[in-house]
């Protein structure tokens, strides 16, 4: 059964901190890997989409990691801000566009002042 | 200048009611999906259309029609509403030519209480 597991349920920092989030995936066939930030009362913002071939990429301060031999991938927030604040999912596409996509629960970021 | 737009923000009625939400997109994108989210916050995709057409329909009960008038609308009609369709549902927008790396744009969300 495909799955997507997050880790951990939910995180606490102080700001300026940093931290890292983690997605385990057991989706077959791969397409990509995304992650989305979701604030509270609104929709998923796509942050990073990594597709096989890609083991990392950054969207400002946020950098996200693949590897796809564990089939593991991870979150890397630098410097965390008060409006980092939220939901943050992981999710994996197989081949075959949206009808595919696996959802992660998330992982509830809280930055304390 | 919000890319999806979802009405009503709240939906509270009760039990057998009828409801619709509403969803417009000025992207430009010719695919459009409702994704309900439940209280465990899993985002599952329940319909997806692409140019007006119906692409996806994942087992949803037929109390959920959705209704594609253009390509910029994608709007969701519920009959006899049950407690169990207590959620928040999800428009999202796309374009359909890029798989691999299209992006998923989601409205803020309706919240739907079902009392």
């Amino acid at each position: 059964k495909n799955q997507v597991e997050q880790s951990p349920q939910s995180l606490i920092i102080l700001e300026g901190k940093n931290c890292t989030l983690q997605c385990n995936y057991t989706v077959s066939p791969f397409s990509n890997l995304r992650w989305y930030k979701q604030d509270t009362g609104r929709g998923p913002v796509s942050l990073t989409i990594m597709t096989f071939s890609e083991n990392t990429k950054s969207n400002g301060r946020y950098t996200a990691t693949l590897d796809a031999d564990t089939k593991q991938s991870s979150l890397h927030i630098t410097a965390s801000q008060l409006s980092d604040s939220a939901s943050y999912i992981c999710v994996v596409t197989s081949p075959g566009g949206y009808s595919t996509l696996t959802f992660g629960k998330g992982t509830m970021l809280l930055v304390s002042p | 200048d919000t890319a999806v737009s979802q009405t009503p923000k709240y939906l509270v009625t009760q039990m057998g009611n009828d409801k619709s939400i509403k969803c417009e997109q000025n992207l430009g994108h010719d695919t459009m999906y409702w994704y309900k989210q439940d209280s465990k916050k899993f985002l599952k995709i329940m319909f997806s259309y692409n140019n007006k057409e119906l692409i996806i329909n994942e087992t949803v009960p037929n109390r959920f029609s959705p209704k594609s008038p253009d390509k910029a609308h994608l709007n969701l009609h519920i009959n006899s509403l049950e407690l169990g369709d207590s959620a928040v549902y999800f428009c999202a927008s796309s374009q359909w030519t890029d798989r691999t790396n299209e992006k998923l744009f989601f409205g803020s969300g309706t919240q739907l209480s079902v009392l």
